[in-house]
């Protein structure tokens, strides 16, 4: 069945580091990949996607690239700020889907 | 604010009890998403409706739960006879419809607890 795979967590990271969050996918077809974030308190909030093999999703810093060869779709960001501590969510919707079908999670802190 | 609302935020219910939850969508979305999210999980889809019309239901939409969009525009999600095991944070999400993905924008939960 349809599953999405990530990075366990809790990542502590220190302000400017470098992030990675990986996230790999199994699902039949060509599934659309998303990234969102939880921040403390607030509700869930798509933070950037991709709809095809080799495009890449861009926001706020953060990239991820829709590898179809490997089934991936990491999330990265050059330089992380204590702002960005949050919970990530990886996520696919099928094609011809409606609902979205998220990953575990991972909880990432920044700290100064 | 015209974003997703859900009211209320928190509940708390002894085992056996009915509870009611509500989700006011963003006005102009016809799409209307409800999904379970336990502790230290991803969210989990529960059901959908276009306007009014309930088109979808997951298997971990048991008997005892029942979703209705009445006019197509607001929701709710009762659980009837709750179980220690329905403890979770309920999540209402709503999009529009079009050709291109139309990202769904999701309300702060209700966060139910029943001892």
């Amino acid at each position: 069945g349809d599953s999405v795979t990530q990075m366990e967590g809790p990542v502590t990271l220190s302000e400017e580091a470098f992030l990675t969050i990986n996230c790999t996918y199994t699902a039949t077809g060509y599934p659309s990949l998303f990234w969102y974030v939880q921040y403390p308190g607030e509700g869930l909030q798509l933070l950037l996607k991709a709809t095809k093999a080799d495009d890449k999703g861009s926001n706020k810093g953060f990239e991820a690239t829709y590898r179809k060869e490997t089934t991936s779709f990491h999330l990265e960001k050059g330089s992380v700020q204590v702002s960005d501590s949050a919970v990530y969510f990886c996520a696919l919707r099928k094609t011809g889907a409606n609902n979205l079908f998220f990953g575990t999670g991972t909880r990432l802190t920044v700290i100064p | 604010d015209t974003g997703v609302s859900q009211d209320p935020r928190h509940k708390i219910t002894k085992r056996g009890q009915n509870v009611t939850f509500r989700c006011d969508p963003i006005s102009e979305h016809n799409r209307l998403y409800w999904y379970r999210q336990t502790l230290g999980q991803g969210p989990e889809f529960l059901t959908y409706f276009q306007n009014e019309a309930q088109l979808e239901k997951s298997r971990l939409l048991s008997d005892r739960f029942s979703a209705e969009r009445p006019k197509g525009s607001f929701s709710t999600l009762e659980i009837q006879r709750t179980e220690q095991g329905d403890s979770a944070m309920y999540l209402c999400a709503s999009s529009s419809t079009g050709r291109l993905y139309n990202e769904q924008f999701f309300g702060p939960g209700t966060r139910l607890t029943v001892l």
